[in-house]
């Protein structure tokens, strides 16, 4: 079946870059997707990649996309104390639902 | 358009109780999606619908979860005697076929004693 999996926790600190990574294992999955979610609150938007694509950068993200080992990074560069929350990797399968990660929770240090 | 709303923000019941959560989703988009979410975990998939069609439902959507969504635009969550681990935050997503980002609302979280 399908799984996404991420591992749970990442500390930086204030300015240094961040890395999450993603392995998904749906071969079919034309969508892969980055969201943040702060407590309390539900799920933002952060990009979007095809999975024809290899990269994808969006201001201080980029998204990395390796299809041959379905694995997926985000980047953040220059990670500030604002971005401090859960990350969530999701693949879009073929019945248009999005499969979620457990989170990976990044802890920014001043 | 203020994006995907989702009412009440927190519901405490009593077991046993009925619950109904209202997602109204963002005004073009024709398919609708409810989302449950424990404490350290992702969001899991429970439904989802195109226009009024309800289109899948996940196994994890027991007899007493029911979802409508009757002219195509808001939709409703229904759960019927409430148990403690019903207890999560229930979240809407909403999207269009030619839109391939998914919006979230802030969601419901549920507290049942």
């Amino acid at each position: 079946g399908e799984d996404v999996e991420q591992s749970l926790f990442l500390s930086v600190r204030e300015g240094d870059s961040s890395v999450i990574n993603c392995t998904y294992t749906d071969s079919s999955s034309t969508y892969l997707y980055w969201y943040k979610q702060e407590p309390g609150a539900g799920l933002q938007l952060l990009t979007y990649i095809f999975s024809n694509m290899d990269m994808k950068q969006d201001q201080r993200l980029t998204v990395l996309l390796n299809k041959k080992d379905k694995h997926l990074s985000l980047r953040i560069a220059d990670t500030q104390t604002g971005d401090s929350a859960i990350y969530f990797c999701a693949e879009r399968d073929s019945s248009y639902k999005l499969i979620f990660g457990s989170g990976t929770r990044l802890l920014v240090r001043p | 358009d203020t994006g995907v709303s989702q009412n009440p923000r927190h519901k405490i019941t009593k077991r046993g109780q009925n619950v109904t959560f209202r997602c109204d989703p963002i005004s073009e988009h024709n398919r609708l999606y409810w989302y449950r979410q424990t404490l350290g975990q992702g969001p899991e998939f429970l439904t989802y619908f195109q226009n009024e069609a309800q289109l899948e439902k996940s196994r994890l959507l027991s007899d007493r979860f029911s979802a409508e969504r009757p002219k195509g635009s808001f939709s409703t969550l229904e759960i019927q005697r409430t148990e403690q681990g019903d207890s999560a935050m229930y979240l809407c997503a909403s999207t269009s076929v030619a839109n391939y980002g998914y919006t979230f609302g802030s969601g419901t979280r549920l507290t049942v004693v």
